[in-house]
């Protein structure tokens, strides 16, 4: 198994761009979420979801969207980049209640 | 829902214990300990969990104080490797969706040295 994979690993953007980073998982975990980190911070929960089709605000989901069409896959779209949105972005997969598996992450500059 | 307190940083010599604290003292009944730790700012990684009683896996031991106010999550043999940021995070049992009501800290940052 794979286990969580994040692209790109790396991206840089400049205000006002839009991008999707992606999050695949082949663990068949129902449930998937978006974590962003900044310097010296612990995660803040963007957005999650409890199955294809369900997803659920987190604690900080402004600036973001998300979207569940299959089981595996769970991309965050940032609508119009932002400063502020620079961060490092980690996926997450679990079965409910279960105990979470993180992907690599994915590093964001905006400019 | 319970937060926890963490020093911010430890030393640890390679080949030492080292012992790691984490104080929650309102943590209710029917919550977890939960550890992961964050190897250079790479994705958290599950290290062991428990609710009353001390667990032992391949990676570490974790002690929870009687009145479970309080616990310490045991490398044995610390490696350089382990050098990490370590979480120690209080979790609701019983819900299906309680990872997303966790709050995450700022962990303790371990370095070990040669």
């Amino acid at each position: 198994n794979a286990g969580v994979t994040q692209t790109p690993k790396f991206q840089v953007l400049k205000t006002g761009q839009s991008m999707t980073l992606q999050c695949a998982q082949d663990m068949n975990h129902e449930y998937m979420s978006w974590y962003r980190q900044d310097p010296g911070m612990g995660l803040r929960l963007i957005h999650y979801s409890v199955g294809a089709g369900i997803t659920d605000q987190g604690e900080v989901p402004n600036g973001y969207n998300v979207s569940r069409s299959t089981t595996e896959d769970f991309p965050l779209r940032l609508l119009s980049a932002a400063p502020s949105q620079t961060s490092v972005y980690f996926c997450a997969s679990s079965y409910p209640g279960g105990t979470q598996y993180f992907g690599p992450g994915t590093r964001l500059l905006v400019l | 829902d319970a937060k926890t307190t963490q020093p911010p940083s430890m030393d640890c010599a390679e080949g030492r214990a080292a012992n790691l604290p984490c104080n929650h003292s309102t943590i209710s009944g029917n919550e977890y300990v939960y550890w992961y730790r964050q190897i250079h700012s790479q994705g958290p990684q599950y290290i062991i969990h428990g609710l009353k009683n001390n667990e032992t896996n391949e990676m570490a031991s974790l002690i929870i104080t009687e009145d479970r106010k309080s616990s310490t999550l045991i490398l044995p043999h610390a490696t350089l490797r382990d050098t990490a940021v370590y979480y120690c995070i209080v979790r609701p049992r019983g819900r299906v969706d309680s990872n997303y009501q966790l709050i995450w800290g700022a962990g303790t940052k371990l370095i070990i040295k040669p």
